[in-house]
């Protein structure tokens, strides 16, 4: 079964840290891109970040440019997102997401089931 | 970056009767190269991750039932459910592939009338 967990939310202090992980199974992790997707309590669904298959392409939104970092371990089938300098605007269920298919872009399946991070005082 | 936005923001329907979802591109999101519109649409219900639905603007995923349809090309589509069913109730969103970062329209929320 292919599958997506996501891990590592919680809540933290404005301008803290977090690492949020992505396990994937069921699939050659190795030849796809990923992706990140945010969404705030009640709102819509954010873009977030993209990587390569081998890690050497990240493209951001830029409302996180500069603040997160995307990487990933082939090796370990994870996908990572580092997020610094956290604000109360970065609040949101962040969910990983893998193209339907390899090679092209193309329509987000699956997704995993999300992890929330919630920054406050 | 291209703005994706749908129309309704809500919409309720009577059972069995036709859904109808507009999202509209800021810019074409048709490759020319290969004639393809890089859209697709995805259903959120409460507390759930978003799930696919239709690719590649017109193409259904396995699993998703033939009530659901998707059409256009180039800046406007269409998501369609022939006949409303009760677990249709969710959230639709568009999004475009085409170019990063890959945005997604503020979502329609359908209901029953």
């Amino acid at each position: 079964e292919v599958q997506l967990v996501e891990s590592g939310g919680g809540v933290v202090q404005p301008g803290g840290s977090l690492r949020l992980s992505c396990a994937a199974s069921g699939f050659t992790f190795s030849s796809f891109w990923m992706h990140w997707v945010r969404q705030a309590p009640g709102e819509g669904l954010v873009w977030v970040s993209r990587i390569s298959t081998d890690g050497s392409s990240t493209t951001y939104a830029d409302s996180v440019k500069g603040r997160f970092t995307v990487s990933r371990d082939n090796a370990k089938n994870t996908l990572y997102l580092q997020l610094n300098s956290l604000r109360a605007e970065d609040t949101a269920v962040y969910y990983c997401a893998r193209p339907r298919i390899t090679g092209i872009p193309d329509g987000f399946d699956p997704w995993g089931q999300g992890t929330l991070v919630t920054v406050s005082s | 970056d291209i703005v994706m936005t749908q129309s309704p923001d809500s919409l309720a329907v009577s059972l069995g009767e036709r859904a109808t979802i507009n999202c509209k591109s800021s810019q074409s999101v048709l490759y020319s190269s290969n004639k393809k519109n890089y859209l697709a649409w995805y259903r959120q219900k409460p507390g759930h991750p978003p799930k696919l639905v239709i690719s590649w603007a017109s193409a259904r995923e396995s699993g998703v039932p033939d009530r659901f349809s998707g059409s256009g090309s180039g800046t406007d589509f269409t998501l369609t459910i022939s006949s409303l069913q009760a677990e249709d109730v969710a959230v639709y969103y568009c999004q475009q592939y085409y170019s990063p970062p890959y945005t997604f329209g503020q979502g329609t929320k359908l209901e029953i009338k």
